[in-house]
C-alpha cells in the first residue's frame, strides 16, 4: 500500500536551514505530482510547495517563495523540502502528500514531521 | 490567491446529529473541492472530493454539495468517531488553499 514516511524535523534557530526528506513506496513515485502541507499550532492546514512528476515545474506558496526549495529524486523514490532562513512562523508538523495524479487533491498522507524554529 | 472561508469555526453536537459544514470561495471553483477530517496526532483523510464525489471507503453518512463559490459537508448522523476538525481545500488553480477549519465537539 502508498507509505509516506517523512524525516528531518527537529528544533533549529530562526535564520538557520534544515531539509525535511519524505520516503515513498508502494506506488511508482515518479508518476506522481507531489506536494508538501503543514499545520502551525493553533492554526490551519497551509499548503506549501508542489512538484510535477519528472521535477520540472514547481509551485510554492507566497509564504514560503524564495526561502523554500522542493525537489524530489525519482531513483530514490525520495520528495526533500529544504527550508532555509527559517522564521517562528514556519514552526508546524509538515507533511508529505500525494496527489491522485489528474487533480490537486491530496489522496496519501504521510505522518508529518515537526518542525519547531526557536531560539 | 482564492480565499477559503468555512463556518462556524465551532459546532457543539450530539452523537446522531445531523450536522452541515459551509465553505465559501472568493471566485468560482467549479466543483474543485475536497473535504477532509483532521484527528490530532494523526494525518489527515481525505473524505469528498469534486465537490460531492464519496472517496472510497469513507462511510456514506459523509455527503459534499455545492458548485461554483458555495460547498457544503453534511454528516447525516454523527457517530462517535466523527468527533475531529474538518477542512475544506480547494484545487481549481495553484496557490491551493484550505479553508481555516471547522471543529466539531461533542455538546
Amino acid at each position: 500500500q502508498v507509505q509516506l514516511v517523512e524525516s528531518g524535523g527537529g528544533v533549529v534557530q530562526p535564520g538557520r536551514s534544515l531539509r525535511l526528506s519524505c520516503a515513498a513506496s508502494g506506488f511508482t513515485f515518479s508518476s506522481y505530482t507531489m506536494h508538501w502541507v503543514r499545520h502551525p499550532p493553533g492554526k490551519g492546514l497551509e499548503w506549501v510547495a508542489a512538484i510535477s512528476f519528472d521535477g520540472t515545474d514547481k509551485y510554492y506558496a507566497d509564504s514560503v517563495k524564495g526561502r523554500f526549495t522542493i525537489s524530489r529524486d525519482n531513483s530514490k523514490n525520495t520528495l526533500y523540502l529544504q527550508m532555509n532562513s527559517l522564521r517562528a512562523e514556519d514552526t508546524a508538523i509538515y507533511y508529505c502528500t500525494r496527489e491522485t495524479g489528474a487533480t490537486e487533491y491530496f489522496q496519501y498522507w504521510g505522518q508529518g514531521t515537526l518542525v519547531t524554529v526557536s531560539s | 490567491d482564492i480565499q477559503m472561508t468555512q463556518s462556524p469555526s465551532t459546532l457543539s453536537a450530539s452523537v446522531g446529529d445531523r450536522v452541515t459544514i459551509t465553505c465559501r470561495a472568493s471566485e468560482s471553483i467549479s466543483t474543485w473541492l475536497a473535504w477532509y477530517q483532521y484527528k490530532p496526532g494523526k494525518a489527515p483523510k481525505v473524505l469528498i472530493y469534486k465537490a460531492s464525489s464519496l472517496e472510497s471507503g469513507v462511510p456514506s453518512r459523509f455527503s459534499g454539495s455545492g458548485s461554483g463559490t458555495e460547498f457544503t459537508l453534511t454528516i447525516s448522523s454523527l457517530q462517535p468517531d466523527d468527533f475531529a476538525t474538518y477542512f475544506c481545500q480547494q484545487y481549481n488553480s495553484y496557490a491551493l488553499t484550505f479553508g481555516g477549519g471547522t471543529k466539531v465537539e461533542i455538546k
